[in-house]
């Protein structure tokens, strides 16, 4: 399976826009790329995917690189509710099926 | 709907007795997944279902695990005999076959002392 690389966390003001970065170099043709966060003390939640194109839904925003190396996820108005770490995952659905590699992922912190 | 639902949320156990976890996945979703999550691993996938058959279970870490999926309303993780190094966050989640999101449940966390 690709690899993918956060940053440990970082830090946002509140209802400030968030760009939460991803390496991917590896990505392969296939592979898409999911968002899941995890708040504290719960099972992590699906925040958004995609292949190539940007994508948007009421969560967030996705950024492609146009090479696909990079992705970037982007919460428009950040809220001490989005507090949480979140995982950047590639899932090449196609050879890996449904099989789901969790990283380290970035500990986003939130500041009133 | 309820959401993925597990029991217990909590479980203490001495070290050698049998613990088992128990998921009932979203109505619908055929698929299932069980991971465990701990500050040293983070977050592992131990095995996987489709229709209630087990498709990858490579993650499960050795012969103590088990895991059944009778039916597609039901399954259990089954760890024989525990020991301290299994304390851990146990998630069950499920998917329907044609999405890509993953319902995560609200975690077991089992503690082996």
């Amino acid at each position: 399976d690709a690899k993918t690389t956060q940053p440990n966390s970082m830090e946002s003001n509140e209802e400030e826009p968030v760009h939460l970065p991803c390496n991917h170099s590896t990505i392969s043709g296939t592979d898409y790329i999911h968002w899941y966060r995890q708040l504290p003390s719960q099972g992590p939640e699906y925040v958004i995917h995609g292949l190539t194109s940007n994508v948007n839904n009421r969560m967030a925003s996705l950024a492609i690189a146009e090479d696909r190396k990079s992705s970037t996820l982007i919460l428009h108005r950040a809220t001490l509710r989005d507090a949480a770490v979140y995982y950047c995952i590639l899932r090449d659905v196609y050879t890996g099926g449904f099989k789901t590699i969790f990283g380290a992922g970035t500990r986003l912190f939130v500041k009133a | 709907d309820a959401g993925v639902i597990q029991s217990p949320r909590h479980e203490v156990t001495e070290m050698g007795q049998e613990v088992t976890l128990r998921c009932k996945p979203i109505s619908g979703h055929d698929y299932l997944f069980w991971y465990r999550q701990t500050m040293m691993r983070g977050l592992e996938l131990l095995i996987y279902f489709n229709n209630n058959v087990p498709i990858d279970d490579s993650g499960m870490p050795e012969d103590r695990f088990s895991a059944k999926m009778p039916n597609a309303s039901f399954s259990t993780l089954k760890i024989q005999p525990s020991e301290p190094r299994d304390s851990a966050v146990y998630f069950c989640a499920s998917s329907p076959g044609t999405s890509h999101e993953q319902y995560f449940g609200p975690g077991t966390r089992l503690t082996v002392t």
